[in-house]
């Protein structure tokens, strides 16, 4: 099954907003809520940022905001931070499988 | 408090099986299914399946189907993730982690990750 496709890179400056885009199809992205971002530093474990499309787990900062339009998901990032410095990656159900797939993954930069 | 530990790196020759573990502690585990999830050195996130302690129902990415056995004992809170005959293409970070509900597929909570290395 084929990845969904996010940007390699995304770049910003500290105060900056940046959106992460994530597109698939209407057999996923498009077809179902079920879309979940995750923020990994180096050598580190995923950690969850959004899910069901734009819902904040407890404790992660209320800069982060998930949207979906048609068969694309986005992650924006708003007052960007250094810490914010990571890859991305988005996640949906897909029907095609009846399984999950992840996005490409994305490196944000801050300038 | 929610936990995920994973059994310690294994350096592994190809051909040879290897069987590496997942020990949930701080919730029920037979409430939530349980993930498993690839990074190949320098790599994304790979998909590769699901269980559901609670009555071990079991589901695959296609890419691993086949490929490895996902399987848990509920009696000690730990989920497994093994192959039969691992190749050098299974050198990887492999990470667990639990599904927060039923349907939506998202994992809350990650174990620290194996390394796998299957060099000759």
């Amino acid at each position: 099954q084929s990845a969904l496709t996010q940007p390699a890179s995304v770049s910003g400056s500290p105060g900056q907003s940046i959106t992460i885009s994530c597109t698939g199809t209407s057999s996923d992205v498009g077809g179902y809520n079920y879309v979940s971002w995750y923020q990994q530093h180096p050598g580190k474990a995923p950690k969850l940022m959004i899910y069901d499309v734009s819902n904040r787990p407890s404790g992660v900062s209320n800069r982060f905001s998930g949207s979906k339009s048609g068969n694309t998901a986005s992650l924006t990032i708003s007052g960007l931070q250094a810490e914010d410095e990571a890859d991305y990656y988005c996640s949906s159900y897909t029907s095609s499988s009846t399984s999950y797939v992840f996005g490409t993954g994305t490196k944000v930069t801050v300038l | 408090e929610v936990q995920l530990v994973q059994s310690g790196a294994e350096v592994k020759k190809p051909g040879e099986s290897l069987k590496i573990s997942c020990k949930g502690s701080g919730y029920s585990f037979t409430s939530y299914w349980i993930g498993w999830v690839r990074q190949m050195p320098g790599k994304g996130l790979e998909w590769m399946g699901i269980i559901y302690p609670g009555d071990s129902d079991t589901r695959y990415s296609p890419s691993f189907q086949g490929q490895v056995t996902i399987s848990a004992d509920k009696s000690i809170s730990t989920a497994y993730l093994q192959w039969s005959s691992l190749k050098a293409s299974d050198t990887a970070m492999y990470y667990c982690a639990r599904q927060r509900g039923d349907f939506g597929g998202d994992f809350d909570y990650w174990g620290q990750g194996t390394l796998v290395t299957v060099s000759s």
